[in-house]
């Protein structure tokens, strides 16, 4: 049973270019969050989504920054005109339907030039 | 606004010796209590969960649950130099939704 998938596995991008970085959450999970880590500090809470529904967005920055969880595909976060302040690891965790325990991906790493 | 809070460290400990790690929380409703693991470089690795008053053991882990005083800790007995890592506490919001608030993590050095 594949786990959460996240791709790409680094990506590096020049200020001002757009970042999207996807995930698949593991099999039988309806529900996927996204969290950014910069360098030796903590996970922050971006976004949590179901299947079309966008649950809880109070950690996305209010500009550049959108998610979205189709019906059919991988979970997209997508990251407008990017800055150097967005470099960063970024992970995506998914559950299931019954309750709250959260498996992470192996995350994104985000270098913005 | 829902906090959990964890002493950030390092707590260094000898190898073999039972590492105490802490957690508090704010908010009286939280029913699921979770402990990931973090190396440098990679993604959290869910280690423990509990949901019950008292603890609960896995191996050389044991969560202990105490909600009245709104604390929750994770003891690793025998610790070994793979045990360091940063362990990341997280408690469910009881608002009907499955989000978990993470605290910020304590710095884990085991020293051989």
């Amino acid at each position: 049973n594949a786990g959460v998938m996240q791709n790409p596995r680094h990506l590096v991008r020049r200020r001002g270019q757009e970042a999207r970085l996807r995930c698949s959450p593991m099999k039988g999970h309806s529900h996927v969050y996204w969290y950014r880590q910069l360098p030796e500090e903590g996970l922050k809470f971006m976004v949590y989504l179901q299947k079309e529904n966008i649950i809880d967005e109070s950690g996305m920055p209010k500009e550049r920054f959108s998610a979205e969880f189709p019906k059919e595909g991988p979970s997209i976060l997508r990251i407008q005109q990017v800055v150097r302040g967005d470099s960063a690891a970024y992970f995506c965790a998914s559950s299931p339907p019954g309750g709250p325990t959260q498996y992470f991906g192996p995350g994104t790493r985000l270098l913005v030039l | 606004q829902k906090e959990v809070e964890q002493n950030s460290g390092p707590l260094s400990v000898p190898e073999g010796a039972i590492a105490s790690l802490n957690c508090t929380y704010s908010d009286r409703g939280s029913q699921s209590f979770f402990w990931y693991r973090q190396y440098s470089g990679k993604s959290p690795e869910l280690i423990m969960f509990i949901y019950s008053n008292g603890d609960k053991e896995d191996g050389r882990f044991t969560a202990q649950l105490n909600k009245a005083s709104q604390y929750v800790s994770l003891l690793i007995r025998d610790s070994q130099p793979s045990d360091s890592a940063t362990y990341l506490c997280a408690v469910n919001d009881p608002g009907g939704y499955q989000k978990v608030t993470f605290g910020t993590g304590t710095k884990l050095q085991v020293i051989p």
